[in-house]
């Protein structure tokens, strides 16, 4: 079964408000959590890079004030879009690490973004 | 930014003949992945290779790493229709926490 969750996993919002998605691993304690964005037909971008109880890491050119990161908690991630615009509609992945788990990565199902 | 790129971008084939997708990188690296993508939908590991092994098989997958050519693999032998997705590869650098995908490559078996 899954072990990383997210949700929602789709979410229609209005332009210029601001959406939160989560990022839950289920029965570890995920250290380090990934946020990535991708396009349609496109691949996968990593945002960040979070560690659990400190400030994410930004890929560059990734606005870290438009898209905020907090893992304040073993088993929680949360990316917040503010201000969202038509051009933040996107799929966003999460994925997560942890101890007892090895090197292995485990991806969330994935929220679709639709800004309108 | 992107570690690499995957050739073909898209494939189509048809069922029961055998698909092969290739990756390559740029960096030295730990370990390299596959994953498959069903439109609209998260990612499934399939398979994971180290930077110090040759070749990997899983079932119908064959996956090979040639770390001097900086490239990987991936064969799907005896194609079906359920293998129809995107499928990417990863690595994760020395020193780094983070996985970077390839491009990806569009299967698409043909029943």
């Amino acid at each position: 079964g899954a072990v990383v969750s997210q949700h929602p996993s789709r979410v229609i919002c209005k332009s210029g408000t601001s959406v939160k998605i989560e990022c839950r691993s289920l029965d570890f304690q995920a250290t380090t959590m990934f946020w990535y964005r991708q396009f349609p037909k496109q691949s996968l971008m990593l945002m960040a890079t979070s560690n659990e109880g400190s400030k994410a890491t930004y890929e560059q050119g990734v606005e870290k004030d438009k898209f905020l990161i907090n893992h304040a908690s073993l088993t929680l991630s949360t990316l917040t879009v503010t201000s969202a615009h038509p051009e933040d509609s996107s799929f966003y992945i999460c994925s997560a690490r942890g101890g007892g788990r090895g090197n292995t990565i485990y991806f969330g199902e994935g929220s679709w973004l639709t800004v309108v | 930014s992107q570690q690499g790129e995957e050739d073909p971008q898209a494939l189509s084939i048809q069922e029961g003949e055998n698909a092969t997708m290739n990756c390559s990188y740029k960096t030295s690296i730990n370990n390299l992945q596959w994953y498959r993508q069903n439109s609209g939908r998260g990612l499934v590991h399939l398979i994971l290779i180290r930077s110090n092994e040759r070749e990997k098989h899983s079932g119908r997958l064959r996956v090979t790493l040639d770390t001097s050519k900086k490239s990987s693999s991936l064969l799907i032998t005896a194609s079906r229709a359920a293998d129809t997705a995107s499928y990417f590869c990863a690595t994760d650098g020395l020193g780094a926490q983070k996985l970077v995908f390839g491009q990806g490559t569009r299967l698409t078996i043909n029943p």
